[in-house]
């Protein structure tokens, strides 16, 4: 599977946008990008997953580099509940929908 | 969203004792489910991948004598610690899928596991 870098951790203010960056120099032209986060003893959760253009949903955007060898989820206005570990992960018909997760970046929100 | 629920959320066994994790999708038929680990303060593990119907596949270093992976059903998967061991002692996670499609995943909320 090819790798993705993270920051091991970032901060932001409440109620400030965040932009997490992930790196995917390796990424194969079939693989999706997937972002899923995880509060502290729960499971995962899904964010958001892309392809090539960028995404939008209720919880963050995605914003995919033109040569797709990067990404940036994006949450708009965090809150204290966003506080997580963020994990990008790629996904390709290779790994059989597995997700394999790395070490991700713990996102702290200060009031 | 779909729902996947796992039970217990967390157990305490003694050493040598055998302990069963159960997740079930409860809105959605699950065609594959996955099996994860997650010690303190680090990544989740896959530790293998079930479909139903057929036998799991482990990944490298995941003694599948030891982890018993149960899918009888679109809707149920059951993982089984064997002989367990204080190393054993962990956040089992499980995750399901609907279809082939490229879909978001939906995890449990995990079972802490502590062997005494």
């Amino acid at each position: 599977d090819a790798k993705t870098t993270q920051p091991n951790s970032m901060e932001s203010n409440e109620e400030e946008p965040v932009h997490l960056p992930c790196n995917h120099s390796t990424i194969s032209g079939t693989d999706y990008i997937h972002w899923y986060r995880q509060l502290p003893s729960q499971g995962p959760e899904y964010v958001i997953h892309g392809l090539t253009s960028n995404v939008n949903n209720r919880m963050a955007s995605l914003a995919i580099a033109e040569d797709r060898k990067s990404s940036t989820l994006i949450l708009h206005r965090a809150t204290l509940r966003d506080a997580a570990v963020y994990y990008c992960i790629l996904r390709g018909r290779g790994s059989g929908y597995a997700l394999n997760f790395g070490k991700g970046t713990s996102l702290l929100v200060t009031p | 969203g779909a729902v996947v629920s796992q039970h217990p959320s967390w157990v305490i066994c003694k050493s040598g004792t055998s302990v069963k994790i159960e997740c079930r999708s409860l809105d959605f038929q699950a065609t594959t489910m996955f099996w994860y680990r997650q010690f303190p303060k680090q990544s989740l593990m896959l530790m293998a991948t079930s479909n139903e119907g057929s036998k799991a596949t482990y990944e490298q270093g995941v003694e599948k004598d030891k982890f018993l992976i149960n899918h009888a059903s679109l809707t149920l998967s059951t993982l089984t610690v064997t002989s367990a061991h204080p190393e054993d002692s962990s956040f089992y996670i499980c995750s399901a899928r609907a279809g082939k499609r490229e879909t978001e995943a939906f995890f449990g909320q995990g079972t802490r596991l502590t062997v005494v």
